[in-house]
């Protein structure tokens, strides 16, 4: 079955960058988009970005541009996002999320990963 | 960017009894690309509806989806002691896509 594995907590000061990893099995890595999610402490789910994992492109929610960098690693079957420049509200869990036809953003979902920012 | 308005925010039912959930656009989605997600506390999101009435693979058919344009509803027909949790919309259309605020529905 379809598993993504992110993975673990982290917790940085504020200017540092946080990279999370996202591990996909049980389907073919190439054929369909990875979007990145967060969901800070009792907020509603934002959407980041994404990247087609069969070529690289990436698009980015204005928000991050300049802070969010989203790659993949076609042999490890692994999606990573970067996000530099932390501040304390970016305090939050990160989910990976693949994607569907006509940029559905989840149809299956990571377990999430904590992120914590603080001084 | 387009803003999705959830109403309630809160909805107390009983199981067994019936759930309507709206989800209003600030702006219509682009070929109905909307979305229903459940999550409940602790977890990731799980996807139920996509294309505003699609159910994904392995979702009851008590979950289903209505609407165009900018107004859709997720409706449960017959609450079961699983299904009370926080629903979010998303669309898909316009990037950025973007989420709604959320309903919970909690057990009266």
């Amino acid at each position: 079955q379809v598993q993504l594995v992110q993975s673990g907590a982290e917790v940085k000061k504020p200017g540092a960058s946080v990279n999370v990893s996202c591990k996909a099995s049980g389907y073919t890595f190439t054929s369909y988009a990875m979007h990145w999610v967060r969901q800070a402490p009792g907020q509603r789910l934002e959407w980041m970005g994404w990247i087609n994992a069969a070529n690289g492109n990436t698009k980015y929610s204005q928000k991050f541009q300049g802070r969010l960098t989203i790659t993949r690693d076609t042999s490890a079957s692994t999606a990573y996002m970067e996000l530099s420049a932390l501040r304390s509200e970016d305090t939050a869990v990160y989910y990976c999320a693949r994607g569907g036809s006509g940029n559905l953003c989840g149809l299956n979902w990571g377990q999430g990963t904590l992120v914590s920012v603080s001084s | 960017e387009i803003v999705l308005t959830q109403s309630p925010g809160t909805l107390s039912l009983s199981p067994g009894e019936r759930a309507t959930l709206s989800c209003r656009a600030s702006q219509s989605v682009s070929s109905n690309y909307l979305a229903w997600y459940q999550q409940k506390p602790g977890q990731a999101p799980r996807l139920l509806i996509y294309g505003a009435s699609s159910r994904a693979s392995g979702i009851p058919d008590r979950f289903s989806g209505s609407g165009s344009g900018a107004d859709f509803t997720l409706t449960i027909s017959r609450l079961e002691p699983e299904d009370f949790a926080v629903y979010y919309c998303q669309q898909y259309g316009s990037s950025p896509f973007t989420f709604g605020g959320g309903t919970k529905v909690e057990i009266k």
